[in-house]
């Protein structure tokens, strides 16, 4: 079974600090897709990021970075010098292997980012 | 700029009542899903849809039965709602293959009383 573990639930930094918000997964498939999704205050998921099984390098866009390690089955993402607009509700989802085209998601990272 | 809208923002309705949830997406995707957030246990799949009249369970179906009667349509309905269905209610669609990415409704939160 697929099954996604984001096993903090709240973060609270200072702005201006980095935060990395973990994500571990479990699947049996050898091909499968990893996301991340922002919610803000506003509710409706914002898409962030998407990860293939077979490209392990690291991304980097703007103050946001994500690593992904197959070896520990993680897919971390680390924000930088973080800001108050960063506060929302950071999602891990995981697609792959007949699934039907279900995404599976984490329990959600809950960030606030106080000035 | 595409969307996905769904009925309502906020939602009361009494126990026992039959409750339904609509969603519609402008950007022609086979699949649609239906997913309930609460606290602590992250986005929970209820049903899905990969095309019109096609439906499977997800993870918690109890209580629920879906309807997609058109592509663009995914209904979510509560047969009998109960105070344990209290929570926030969020509609997605998404093209074929797990590479692509899924857009989101702005959510539905349903208060049952």
């Amino acid at each position: 079974a697929q099954k996604v573990t984001q096993a903090q639930t709240e973060i609270s930094v200072v702005e201006k600090e980095d935060v990395t918000l973990d994500c571990v997964y479990e699947t049996r498939d050898t091909t499968y897709y990893l996301f991340w999704y922002k919610q803000p205050p506003s509710g409706e998921l914002v898409f962030l990021i998407r990860r293939n099984s077979f490209d392990e390098q690291n991304e980097i866009s703007g103050r946001y970075s994500w690593n992904f390690q197959k070896s520990t089955s993680s897919f971390n993402f680390t924000i930088t010098a973080s800001q108050v607009v960063d506060s929302a509700v950071y999602f891990c989802a995981l697609s792959g292997g007949n699934q039907g085209g279900k995404l599976i998601f984490g329990q959600g990272t809950e960030l606030s980012v106080k000035p | 700029d595409v969307k996905v809208t769904q009925s309502s923002r906020y939602l009361v309705k009494r126990t026992g009542e039959k409750v339904f949830l609509e969603c519609v997406q402008d950007m022609d995707h086979e699949n649609m899903f239906w997913y309930r957030q609460d606290p602590g246990l992250g986005l929970r799949l209820i049903y899905f849809s990969y095309d019109v009249k096609m439906k499977e369970k997800g993870d918690i179906p109890e209580g629920y039965s879906v309807s997609r009667e058109k592509k663009e349509r995914f209904s979510l309905i509560l047969e009998s709602a109960s105070t344990n269905q209290t929570s926030m209610y969020l509609c997605a669609s998404r093209p074929p293959g797990d590479r692509t990415e899924a857009f989101f409704g702005q959510g539905t939160r349903l208060t049952v009383v």
